[in-house]
Protein backbone atom coordinates (compact mmCIF):
# COMPACT_ATOMS: atom_id res chain seq x y z
CA UNK A 1 0.00 0.00 0.00
CA UNK A 2 1.27 3.30 -0.55
CA UNK A 3 1.04 6.40 2.23
CA UNK A 4 2.06 10.21 1.82
CA UNK A 5 2.67 11.58 4.96
CA UNK A 6 2.78 15.25 5.11
CA UNK A 7 3.00 16.47 9.13
CA UNK A 8 2.80 20.16 8.76
CA UNK A 9 -1.07 21.57 8.94
CA UNK A 10 0.35 25.03 8.33
CA UNK A 11 3.83 27.09 7.74
CA UNK A 12 4.42 31.17 7.48
CA UNK A 13 6.81 32.61 5.97
CA UNK A 14 8.02 35.75 5.33
CA UNK A 15 7.95 37.00 1.87
CA UNK A 16 11.45 36.80 -0.05
CA UNK A 17 12.52 34.19 2.01
CA UNK A 18 12.81 30.30 1.53
CA UNK A 19 10.49 27.79 2.67
CA UNK A 20 10.60 24.09 2.97
CA UNK A 21 7.34 21.29 3.03
CA UNK A 22 7.99 18.06 4.41
CA UNK A 23 6.88 15.18 2.74
CA UNK A 24 7.67 11.27 3.54
CA UNK A 25 5.88 8.54 2.14
CA UNK A 26 5.72 4.52 2.38
CA UNK A 27 5.34 2.39 -0.97
CA UNK A 28 6.26 -1.34 -1.97
CA UNK A 29 6.44 -0.48 -5.81
CA UNK A 30 10.29 -0.40 -7.08
CA UNK A 31 9.58 2.56 -9.47
CA UNK A 32 7.37 5.66 -8.65
CA UNK A 33 7.24 8.88 -8.96
CA UNK A 34 6.72 12.10 -6.34
CA UNK A 35 4.79 14.76 -7.72
CA UNK A 36 3.85 18.49 -5.57
CA UNK A 37 0.87 20.44 -6.14
CA UNK A 38 -0.40 24.04 -5.52
CA UNK A 39 -4.06 24.38 -4.74
CA UNK A 40 -5.38 28.12 -4.18
CA UNK A 41 -7.65 29.43 -2.51
CA UNK A 42 -9.89 29.37 -5.70
CA UNK A 43 -9.23 25.17 -6.07
CA UNK A 44 -7.80 24.24 -8.72
CA UNK A 45 -4.86 21.86 -8.73
CA UNK A 46 -1.53 23.14 -10.06
CA UNK A 47 0.95 20.81 -10.82
CA UNK A 48 4.29 22.30 -9.49
CA UNK A 49 7.42 19.40 -9.92
CA UNK A 50 7.74 15.97 -10.42
CA UNK A 51 10.79 13.21 -8.84
CA UNK A 52 11.34 9.68 -10.30
CA UNK A 53 12.52 7.38 -8.03
CA UNK A 54 15.44 6.72 -10.47
CA UNK A 55 16.42 9.90 -10.96
CA UNK A 56 20.00 10.94 -9.91
CA UNK A 57 19.64 14.62 -9.57
CA UNK A 58 16.90 16.46 -7.82
CA UNK A 59 14.08 18.11 -10.08
CA UNK A 60 14.07 21.81 -10.07
CA UNK A 61 11.68 24.00 -11.86
CA UNK A 62 12.43 27.59 -11.24
CA UNK A 63 11.70 28.55 -7.72
CA UNK A 64 10.42 25.34 -6.72
CA UNK A 65 13.38 22.19 -5.92
CA UNK A 66 12.20 18.88 -4.89
CA UNK A 67 15.12 17.79 -2.15
CA UNK A 68 14.78 13.73 -2.83
CA UNK A 69 16.14 11.99 0.38
CA UNK A 70 15.37 8.36 -1.49
CA UNK A 71 16.49 6.29 1.84
CA UNK A 72 14.83 8.16 4.08
CA UNK A 73 11.84 8.40 2.41
CA UNK A 74 11.52 12.39 1.60
CA UNK A 75 10.67 14.27 -1.16
CA UNK A 76 10.74 17.74 0.35
CA UNK A 77 9.39 20.85 -1.63
CA UNK A 78 11.57 24.04 -1.49
CA UNK A 79 10.37 27.29 -2.53
CA UNK A 80 12.72 29.75 -2.68
CA UNK A 81 12.14 33.74 -2.87
CA UNK A 82 8.70 33.39 -1.67
CA UNK A 83 5.77 35.31 -2.77
CA UNK A 84 2.45 36.98 -1.86
CA UNK A 85 1.06 34.67 -4.56
CA UNK A 86 2.48 31.28 -3.24
CA UNK A 87 -0.20 31.30 -0.32
CA UNK A 88 -2.24 28.22 -0.94
CA UNK A 89 -2.51 24.50 0.11
CA UNK A 90 0.68 22.44 -0.80
CA UNK A 91 0.30 18.31 -1.52
CA UNK A 92 2.58 16.01 -2.18
CA UNK A 93 1.66 13.22 -3.97
CA UNK A 94 3.02 9.34 -5.39
CA UNK A 95 2.00 7.31 -7.84
CA UNK A 96 3.72 4.16 -8.52
CA UNK A 97 4.30 1.38 -11.20
CA UNK A 98 2.13 -1.12 -9.70
CA UNK A 99 -0.44 0.99 -7.84
CA UNK A 100 -0.48 3.32 -10.56
CA UNK A 101 -3.40 5.27 -9.16
CA UNK A 102 -2.05 9.01 -7.61
CA UNK A 103 -2.12 9.14 -3.64
CA UNK A 104 -2.17 12.57 -1.57
CA UNK A 105 -0.95 13.61 1.51
CA UNK A 106 -3.50 16.07 4.01
CA UNK A 107 -1.79 19.26 2.60
CA UNK A 108 0.04 22.20 4.10
CA UNK A 109 -1.35 25.69 4.45
CA UNK A 110 1.28 27.79 3.51
CA UNK A 111 1.31 31.74 4.09
CA UNK A 112 3.11 34.35 3.25
CA UNK A 113 3.78 37.54 5.30
CA UNK A 114 4.76 40.79 3.73
CA UNK B 1 -4.60 22.96 -25.21
CA UNK B 2 -8.09 22.77 -23.82
CA UNK B 3 -7.57 22.07 -20.04
CA UNK B 4 -9.96 19.74 -18.22
CA UNK B 5 -13.92 20.71 -18.35
CA UNK B 6 -16.03 20.19 -14.97
CA UNK B 7 -19.66 21.38 -14.70
CA UNK B 8 -21.30 22.31 -12.50
CA UNK B 9 -19.04 24.47 -10.74
CA UNK B 10 -21.38 24.15 -7.55
CA UNK B 11 -24.23 22.12 -6.17
CA UNK B 12 -26.77 22.56 -3.71
CA UNK B 13 -28.79 19.68 -2.93
CA UNK B 14 -31.01 18.18 0.21
CA UNK B 15 -30.19 14.62 1.64
CA UNK B 16 -31.70 11.65 -0.46
CA UNK B 17 -31.30 13.83 -3.36
CA UNK B 18 -29.69 12.27 -6.41
CA UNK B 19 -26.93 14.93 -8.30
CA UNK B 20 -24.75 14.13 -11.55
CA UNK B 21 -21.60 15.64 -12.20
CA UNK B 22 -20.55 16.07 -15.40
CA UNK B 23 -16.42 15.93 -16.80
CA UNK B 24 -14.19 16.41 -20.46
CA UNK B 25 -10.32 15.99 -20.14
CA UNK B 26 -7.94 16.90 -22.24
CA UNK B 27 -7.93 15.81 -26.06
CA UNK B 28 -5.79 12.75 -26.23
CA UNK B 29 -5.56 11.40 -22.56
CA UNK B 30 -6.85 8.31 -22.17
CA UNK B 31 -7.02 7.61 -18.05
CA UNK B 32 -9.54 9.49 -16.63
CA UNK B 33 -9.72 9.76 -12.32
CA UNK B 34 -12.60 11.38 -10.25
CA UNK B 35 -11.34 12.19 -6.86
CA UNK B 36 -13.70 13.44 -3.61
CA UNK B 37 -11.81 16.21 -1.72
CA UNK B 38 -13.63 17.00 1.95
CA UNK B 39 -12.85 20.74 3.37
CA UNK B 40 -9.26 20.66 4.79
CA UNK B 41 -8.48 17.00 3.03
CA UNK B 42 -6.28 15.78 0.44
CA UNK B 43 -8.07 14.25 -2.62
CA UNK B 44 -9.04 10.86 -2.50
CA UNK B 45 -9.76 8.55 -5.35
CA UNK B 46 -13.25 7.46 -5.95
CA UNK B 47 -12.61 5.59 -9.56
CA UNK B 48 -10.30 5.36 -12.53
CA UNK B 49 -11.03 5.06 -15.68
CA UNK B 50 -8.62 3.83 -18.35
CA UNK B 51 -10.59 4.25 -22.14
CA UNK B 52 -14.08 3.44 -21.04
CA UNK B 53 -12.76 0.80 -19.00
CA UNK B 54 -13.13 0.61 -15.34
CA UNK B 55 -9.11 0.27 -13.47
CA UNK B 56 -10.02 0.92 -9.74
CA UNK B 57 -13.53 1.78 -7.93
CA UNK B 58 -12.61 0.10 -4.97
CA UNK B 59 -12.77 3.06 -2.82
CA UNK B 60 -16.19 4.02 -4.82
CA UNK B 61 -19.20 4.17 -2.65
CA UNK B 62 -21.29 1.51 -5.11
CA UNK B 63 -24.12 1.63 -3.26
CA UNK B 64 -24.72 4.99 -3.58
CA UNK B 65 -22.03 6.74 -5.86
CA UNK B 66 -22.00 5.67 -10.36
CA UNK B 67 -19.41 6.83 -12.84
CA UNK B 68 -19.78 5.98 -16.43
CA UNK B 69 -17.29 6.78 -19.55
CA UNK B 70 -19.19 5.85 -22.48
CA UNK B 71 -17.26 6.60 -25.70
CA UNK B 72 -14.27 6.75 -23.77
CA UNK B 73 -14.10 10.62 -23.70
CA UNK B 74 -16.43 12.69 -21.06
CA UNK B 75 -17.39 11.11 -17.67
CA UNK B 76 -20.21 11.74 -15.31
CA UNK B 77 -20.08 10.77 -11.33
CA UNK B 78 -23.90 10.13 -10.40
CA UNK B 79 -24.71 10.31 -6.39
CA UNK B 80 -28.34 8.64 -5.62
CA UNK B 81 -29.25 9.64 -2.79
CA UNK B 82 -27.19 11.85 -1.49
CA UNK B 83 -25.97 12.05 2.45
CA UNK B 84 -24.67 14.97 4.25
CA UNK B 85 -21.08 13.21 4.72
CA UNK B 86 -21.12 13.97 0.65
CA UNK B 87 -20.15 17.63 1.05
CA UNK B 88 -17.00 17.95 -0.89
CA UNK B 89 -15.57 19.14 -3.87
CA UNK B 90 -15.44 16.54 -6.82
CA UNK B 91 -12.49 17.20 -9.02
CA UNK B 92 -11.78 15.35 -12.25
CA UNK B 93 -8.62 14.61 -13.67
CA UNK B 94 -6.59 13.11 -16.75
CA UNK B 95 -3.55 11.88 -17.60
CA UNK B 96 -1.84 10.12 -20.50
CA UNK B 97 -1.65 6.83 -20.42
CA UNK B 98 -1.95 4.74 -17.40
CA UNK B 99 1.15 3.30 -16.29
CA UNK B 100 3.86 6.32 -16.20
CA UNK B 101 4.87 6.84 -12.64
CA UNK B 102 5.91 9.87 -14.44
CA UNK B 103 2.77 11.81 -15.74
CA UNK B 104 1.25 14.29 -14.11
CA UNK B 105 -2.82 14.68 -13.46
CA UNK B 106 -4.28 17.14 -15.09
CA UNK B 107 -6.96 18.65 -13.18
CA UNK B 108 -10.40 20.30 -13.79
CA UNK B 109 -11.69 23.24 -11.33
CA UNK B 110 -13.76 21.01 -9.31
CA UNK B 111 -17.26 21.00 -8.57
CA UNK B 112 -18.51 22.21 -4.87
CA UNK B 113 -21.50 20.26 -3.44
CA UNK B 114 -23.40 21.05 -0.60
CA UNK B 115 -25.97 18.26 0.90
CA UNK B 116 -28.00 19.88 3.52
Amino acid sequence: AQKITQTQPGMFVQEKEAVTLDCTYDTSDPSYGLFWYKQPSSGEMIFLIYQGSYDQQNATEGRYSLNFQKARKSANLVISASQLGDSAMYFCAMRGYNNNDMRFGAGTRLTVKP
Amino acid sequence: EAGVAQSPRYKIIEKRQSVAFWCNPISGHATLYWYQQILGQGPKLLIQFQNNGVVDDSQLPKDRFSAERLKGVDSTLKIQPAKLEDSAVYLCASSRAQGGVNSPLHFGNGTRLTVT
